[in-house]
C-alpha cells in the first residue's frame, strides 16, 4: 500500500491551464479506471472533484478534467481561478477492498 | 442535506485506546459503504478502513490492521472506529467518508475529529 506519487507543488497564472500527475503501479492506477480526485482548502474537508477516471459530480466546474495513461492519472484545471488554489489529492482503488491516496499537490495561483 | 459529524477525538497516551463515532444524517445510512480516512498534521490523506453497508465485510490499511476495528450501527445511523494500541504515528485528523456501493470513491466527507497520541 505505497502512496501514489504526485508533484509536491504546481503553479499557474489566472486563465492558464495546469496538470497534476498521479503515478501508481499496475496494481492500482494501472489496473482500474477508478481514480478519483479531491480538492482540499486549508482547514476544510476534502471535496470530490473527479470520479471514475474522468467524471465530474454535479456542481463541479467543467474546467476540471482528468485522464489516465498506463499507471499515471492526470488532473487538468483550465482557466485557472483564484479559488482553485488548494491541495489536490488523487486516490485509486487498489484491489482487495483497499484504497490508496497520492501524497497531495499544492496548487498556487500566481 | 448529507451530514457526517465525527466525534470522540482527543489526547491519549501511547498504547491507549479511543473510540471515534461518525453520526450520519440527511440520507438513508444503511445502503452506503463507509470509510475512515486520516490526515496527519501537515500531511496527506491516508485511507484507513472500510465497512460494507451491512457490516459483514471490513478491510483495513496495513498500518492499522490488528489495532483498529471499524463497525457500524445502521439503526442508529452511526459509524465507529475503535482504535487500540495507539502510537504517535496515529496522530491525525480522522474523517469519515461515504461511498455509494460499487462506486469506489468518496462522495461526502465529515469535518474530522482530531486524535493526538502523546505522553
Amino acid at each position: 500500500q505505497s502512496a501514489l506519487t504526485q508533484p509536491a507543488s504546481v503553479s499557474g497564472s489566472p486563465g492558464q491551464s495546469i496538470t497534476i500527475s498521479c503515478t501508481g503501479t499496475s496494481s492500482d492506477v494501472g489496473s482500474y479506471d477508478l481514480v478519483s480526485w479531491y480538492q482540499q482548502h486549508p482547514g476544510k474537508a476534502p471535496k470530490l472533484m473527479i470520479y471514475g477516471g474522468n467524471k465530474r459530480p454535479s456542481g463541479v466546474s467543467d474546467r476540471f478534467s482528468a485522464s489516465k495513461s498506463g499507471n499515471t492519472a492526470s488532473l487538468t484545471i483550465s482557466g485557472l481561478q483564484a479559488e482553485d488554489e488548494a491541495d489536490y489529492y488523487c486516490c485509486s482503488y487498489a484491489g482487495r477492498s483497499t484504497w490508496v491516496f497520492g501524497g497531495g499537490t499544492k496548487l498556487t495561483v500566481l | 442535506q448529507v451530514q457526517l459529524v465525527e466525534s470522540g477525538g482527543g489526547v491519549v497516551q501511547p498504547g491507549g485506546s479511543l473510540r471515534l463515532s461518525c453520526a450520519a444524517s440527511g440520507f438513508t445510512f444503511s445502503p452506503y459503504v463507509m470509510h475512515w480516512v486520516r490526515q496527519a498534521p501537515g500531511k496527506g490523506l491516508e485511507w484507513v478502513a472500510v465497512v460494507s453497508h451491512d457490516a459483514n465485510n471490513k478491510y483495513y490499511a496495513d498500518s492499522v490492521t490488528g489495532r483498529f476495528t471499524i463497525s457500524r450501527d445502521n439503526p442508529r445511523n452511526t459509524l465507529f472506529l475503535q482504535m487500540n494500541s495507539l502510537q504517535s504515528e496515529d496522530t491525525a485528523l480522522y474523517y469519515c467518508a461515504r461511498e455509494t456501493r460499487g462506486s469506489y470513491f468518496f462522495d461526502n466527507w465529515g469535518q474530522g475529529t482530531l486524535v493526538t497520541v502523546s505522553s
